[in-house]
Parts: structure tokens; C-alpha cells; sequence
């Protein structure tokens, strides 16, 4: 089935250390986002990218890092440079056709300790 | 920059009654879309709807209904006939316009719960 899968879903680490989550999709999406969601907030964007090879920072994007090497991956890495690393995290994607809205993953949660 | 706001962060209503969720936004575009997505336990974000700035005509989906006061800057989401499944956050959304790739901006979000 076509879709956007994340992993893990849960994730545990231990305080200072790097973190990758995995995001792919299988839709032949041009355009993926990453996004944070902490408890009574909404949504906050982190990277985008819309071709291959090329990213975009969002809204919050220090103390995260992005690679777009493939179409259908869009890996974003957790640094120790991120304050408050523990929330939820989304990644999404859509076409890049004028109008379209955003498909989403389920998610993986980032508990760090 | 753009911004979205949701009031209400609950809202209650009783299974089979109608509940319309707010939502205003500010942004000097005249391009752009509007989304609600819903946010069940599983936390899967479904999109609900959709809503073109350049189209007068207020988008419906089934039970879901919006009403686009484009002037206002308001973008209400109206749920007829609640279900129990309909229980979830939900999230009014906006994206500018033409064609880039630009994230959502999302509002906090409204917890809606169906009372049976």
C-alpha cells in the first residue's frame, strides 16, 4: 500500500547523544516536511525539502539537521545542540502540484532522558 | 508571518448535535489554502477539509462543512449529526499560495469531545 511510514515509533535516548528518525514514502511525493508537536501546541515545522538534494530550514529548525539523498527519504537527525528534544514528531509529504494538501505519517514518539 | 488561532481548546457536544470549531488566521496574501485536520488517539493526521481562497463557495465533505469569511479571516468548521468517532483534536491549517513547496502553519488545536 502506498504511504508514509516512520520508525520507530517509540525512541529512547540518552541526553547528549545524536538521534536519527526515519521517514519514507512511497507515493512519488516531490515535497517532505518534518514537523514537532509538543503537548497543547499545534504543529511546528523544522525542515522541508522540495527536490532531492535540496532542504529547507522552517520555523524551529536549530538543533536538527535533514538530508534528502533519495526521493521517497527524508531522515531527520536529532543533535545534542536540541535543547528539548523530547515531543512527537511528523513527517508528511505531498505532491508538488498547486493546491494539494499534505499526507502524513504516524509519528515517533522522541523521549529523551 | 502567518498565523493561525484556534479559541476554543475543548469543545463538548452531544452525539447527533451539530458543533462548529473556530478558527481565525492572519496573513497579507491573497493565495492560499486552508485545511482542518483531525487528530484522533492514534494520533494520524487525517485531513477533514480543504478550502481554496479564490473559491467563494464554502467547501463541504459529507457531515463537514466549512464557512469561509474571507475578509474576516475566518475559517469555522461545522460537524452535523456528531458521532463517537468523530472525538479527536482537530487543527485548522494554512498554507500560502503559488507554487512552492512552504509547510503548514498550524493553529493549537481544539479537543472535541462527543458526549454519547
Amino acid at each position: 500500500d502506498g504511504g508514509i511510514t516512520q520508525s520507530p515509533k517509540y525512541l529512547f535516548r540518552k541526553e547528549g547523544q545524536n538521534v536519527t528518525l526515519s521517514c519514507e514514502q512511497n507515493l512519488n511525493h516531490d515535497a517532505m516536511y518534518w514537523y514537532r508537536q509538543d503537548p497543547g501546541q499545534g504543529l511546528r515545522l523544522i525542515y522541508y525539502s522540495q527536490i532531492v538534494n535540496d532542504f529547507q530550514k522552517g520555523d524551529i529548525a536549530e538543533g536538527y539537521s535533514v538530508s534528502r539523498e533519495k526521493k521517497e527519504s527524508f531522515p531527520l537527525t536529532v543533535t545534542s545542540a536540541q535543547k528539548n528534544p523530547t515531543a512527537f514528531y511528523l513527517c508528511a509529504s505531498r505532491p508538488d502540484r498547486v493546491g494539494t494538501e499534505a499526507f502524513f505519517g504516524q509519528g515517533t514518539r522522541l523521549t529523551v532522558v | 508571518a502567518q498565523t493561525v488561532t484556534q479559541s476554543q481548546p475543548e469543545m463538548s457536544v452531544q452525539e447527533a448535535e451539530t458543533v462548529t470549531l473556530s478558527c481565525t488566521y492572519d496573513t497579507s496574501e491573497s493565495d492560499y489554502y486552508l485545511f482542518w485536520y483531525k487528530q484522533p488517539p492514534s494520533r494520524q493526521m487525517i485531513l477533514v477539509i480543504r478550502q481554496e481562497a479564490y473559491k467563494q463557495q464554502n467547501a463541504t465533505e459529507n457531515r463537514f462543512s466549512v464557512n469561509f469569511q474571507k475578509a474576516a479571516k475566518s475559517f469555522s468548521l461545522k460537524i452535523s449529526d456528531s458521532q463517537l468517532g468523530d472525538a479527536a483534536m482537530y487543527f485548522c491549517a494554512y498554507r500560502r499560495g503559488g507554487g512552492g513547496a512552504d509547510g503548514l502553519t498550524f493553529g493549537k488545536g481544539t479537543h472535541l469531545i462527543i458526549q454519547p
